[in-house]
């Protein structure tokens, strides 16, 4: 059984202040991994893509991929209470239109 | 900014009903999907289509489900007879193979299914 993992939360941090968030994942020959935001009763909403080993920045998110700890985090640096949301990992195989298989996401909130 | 489209936004039906959930995916895109979420629970995988079939289905998708893509836009979700348990938010996304063969998926604003 293909896994992903994530503390479900939830995270609080102050205004301003790094949220890091963490995602494990089973299969060893996942190639894919990706960040999506979600709101409550809303869809999910890419933020990141990371598809090789070491960090990847877009303004004030850097994802991190570590594939020998099969282990992938989200930074979001400046927190701002906009970014209050569910945070979902999800992990795609070698297949090029391969499912998505999602963590059950980590419930961030940041404190104004 | 392209994006993907479901219709309805919710959808109420009586157990057995049969119910049609639609989506309109990013024009370029090659890839097509459906996902559930049941609330308070993770986004599951149902099916994903390709090239005019079904490419990868899971478990959850039995019988009594089926997609179509009717025409050159639409890609719909069929439940022949629907549970109290399909209760659960569907999800529709489409993604195209990017360089390196990597892809992104992008996600409509779902189908909100209630059965009662």
């Amino acid at each position: 059984q293909k896994e992903v993992e994530q503390n479900s939360g939830p995270l609080s941090v102050p205004e301003g202040a790094i949220a890091s968030l963490n995602c494990t994942y089973s299969d060893r020959v996942s190639q894919s991994f990706f960040w999506y935001r979600q709101y409550s009763g809303k869809s999910p909403e890419l933020i990141m893509s990371i598809y090789s080993n070491g960090d990847k920045e877009d303004g004030r998110f850097t994802a991190q991929l570590n594939k020998a700890s099969q282990y992938v985090s989200l930074l979001i640096r400046d927190s701002q209470p906009s970014d209050s949301a569910t945070y979902l990992c999800a992990v795609k195989g070698y297949n090029q239109g391969g499912k998505l298989i999602f963590g059950q996401g980590t419930e961030l909130s940041v404190k104004p | 900014e392209p994006e993907v489209t479901q219709t309805p936004s919710h959808q109420v039906t009586q157990m057995g009903q049969e119910v049609i959930l639609r989506c309109v995916p990013i024009s370029n895109h090659l890839y097509f999907y459906w996902y559930r979420q049941i609330l308070g629970q993770k986004v599951e995988f149902l099916v994903s289509f390709y090239n005019n079939e079904i490419s990868e289905k899971s478990e959850i998708f039995d019988d009594q489900f089926s997609v179509e893509r009717p025409d050159g836009s639409n890609f719909t979700l069929k439940i022949r007879s629907t549970k109290l348990e399909d209760s659960a938010m569907y999800f529709c996304a489409s993604s195209h193979p990017e360089e390196g063969g990597n892809t992104e998926a992008f996600f409509g604003q779902g189908t909100r299914l209630t059965v009662v």
